[in-house]
């Protein structure tokens, strides 16, 4: 069975540019998690998507945006890209289940820098 | 979110347990404690999670204290394979905490062959 799987692997773009990252969950997850793993910051967690609907949302700017479409792959968008947001966007996949015990599983990451 | 309090590294000899501790002292009764781990240059992976009682997977075993102030990630015989980032993440059902992974700095375990 296929995992996550995000693309593009990396991605260079320039300061004030945009940039759109994808991820294509699990076969039968339904929900999908955007994270962002700066240096020195860690993993922090950005947006949750769950049968197309934003559930919630990390402590970052609106530049950041995404949407989930009906197959339930996902796009994660960030407006007016700052040097700051160079980093590994991680994207994980879960099914709908109890929250506080699904298992949420990994992809690859999109590392993403920004000059 | 409650806090999770990890040492920032442990080293291990290859085949021997290791015990990584994790202390959440403001543990609330609704909240499950996860373990994830991270391997170099890839994604985070699920381990295990418990809410009171001892769990035991393929991967490795959980033990949390009677208060649940604190639990153990037990790896019975480290492997080279486990050298990773290790992280303790607490989570509860409901909140502004609703399904997301709060990861915090975590323990970087060394395996020594």
């Amino acid at each position: 069975e296929a995992g996550v799987t995000q693309s593009p692997t990396h991605l260079i773009k320039t300061r004030g540019q945009q940039a759109t990252l994808r991820c294509s969950p699990i076969s039968g997850h339904t929900s999908v998690y955007w994270y962002q793993q700066a240096l020195g910051l860690g993993l922090q967690f950005l947006l949750w998507y769950d049968e197309g609907e934003e559930r919630n949302r990390g402590n970052f700017p609106p530049r950041f945006s995404g949407r989930q479409f009906p197959n339930y792959s996902s796009e994660l968008n960030v407006n007016a890209l700052e040097l700051e947001d160079s980093a590994l966007y991680l994207c994980a996949s879960s099914l709908a289940v109890a929250r506080s015990t699904d298992t949420q599983y990994f992809g690859p990451g999109t590392r993403l820098t920004v000059l | 979110d409650a806090k999770t309090t990890q040492p920032n590294s442990m080293e291990s000899n290859e085949e021997e347990p290791v015990h990584l501790p994790c202390n959440h002292s403001t543990i609330s009764g609704t909240d499950y404690i996860h373990w994830y781990r991270q391997l170099p240059s890839q994604g985070p992976e699920y381990v295990i999670h418990g809410l009171t009682s001892n769990v035991n997977n393929r991967m490795a075993s959980l033990a949390i204290a009677e208060d649940r102030k604190s639990s153990t990630l037990i790896l019975h015989r480290a492997t080279l394979r486990d050298a990773a980032v290790y992280y303790c993440i607490l989570r509860r059902a409901g909140g502004t905490s609703y399904g997301k992974l709060t990861f915090g700095q975590g323990t970087i375990l060394t395996v020594h062959p």
